[in-house]
């Protein structure tokens, strides 16, 4: 069975720019979360779906992050405009329920110069 | 809030030596407890977990036991290898996971 799927998985750009990372869950998986891993720290949760519906968004600042879960399978997190502290590691995951265990991606290395 | 305490790394060990690496955590209630292992390059990877108090998650020789009195779930493993070298994450589940900030093991042939 497939795992959690990324892409890219590096991506660097200019400050300002825009950027989307884009996720697609195990088969099946209905929760869906994105993560943001600094260096050095552990992950910490941007966002999480149940289906097509954002249930926890508290912590996305949404002045320049967006995501979307169109028909409850796969997703896309933007950041627009990037800023220099957007450097990290975003994470997605997935589940077949909370609080049942979440399976990780390889994640995508943002670098913003 | 909710929270998770590791003790720092890196933690360097000799093949066959044996591990512990400390977790703590805050939290109401009595929340599902997890560590997870991030090889270089690598996603993270569930290692393993414990539900409720008492319980001891365990896998491929690793072993955590859910203490709730000292509100603990420490990692231990009792002979290291080189393919070990990783970092470890403690977390626990309250809606969504809480991490620790991940403890870095290096082990030297």
């Amino acid at each position: 069975e497939a795992g959690v799927v990324q892409s890219p998985r590096y991506k660097i750009i200019e400050k300002k720019q825009p950027v989307a990372f884009w996720c697609n869950p195990i088969s099946g998986h209905n929760t869906l979360y994105w993560y943001r891993q600094n260096l050095g720290q552990g992950p910490e949760l941007l966002i999480r779906y149940e289906n097509e519906e954002a249930v926890d968004d508290s912590q996305l600042p949404k002045d320049r992050f967006s995501a979307e879960r169109l028909k409850g399978v796969d997703s896309t997190l933007k950041i627009q405009p990037a800023e220099l502290g957007d450097s990290a590691v975003y994470l997605c995951a997935s589940s077949l329920d909370p609080p049942d265990t979440q399976y990780f991606g390889p994640g995508t290395r943002l670098t913003v110069l | 809030g909710d929270s998770v305490t590791q003790m720092e790394g890196p933690v360097t060990l000799s093949e066959e030596a044996f591990l512990t690496i400390n977790c703590t955590y805050t939290a109401t209630g009595y929340p599902s407890l997890f560590w997870y292992v991030q090889y270089p390059g690598e996603g993270l990877q569930l290692l393993l977990k414990a539900t409720k108090a008492d319980d001891k998650g365990s896998n491929k020789g690793f072993e955590a036991t859910y203490r709730k009195e000292t509100t603990s779930f420490h990692l231990e493993k009792g002979s290291v290898q080189v393919s070990d070298s990783a970092v470890y994450f403690c977390a626990l589940m309250k809606g969504k996971l809480i991490f620790g900030q991940g403890t870095e093991l290096s082990v030297k042939p």
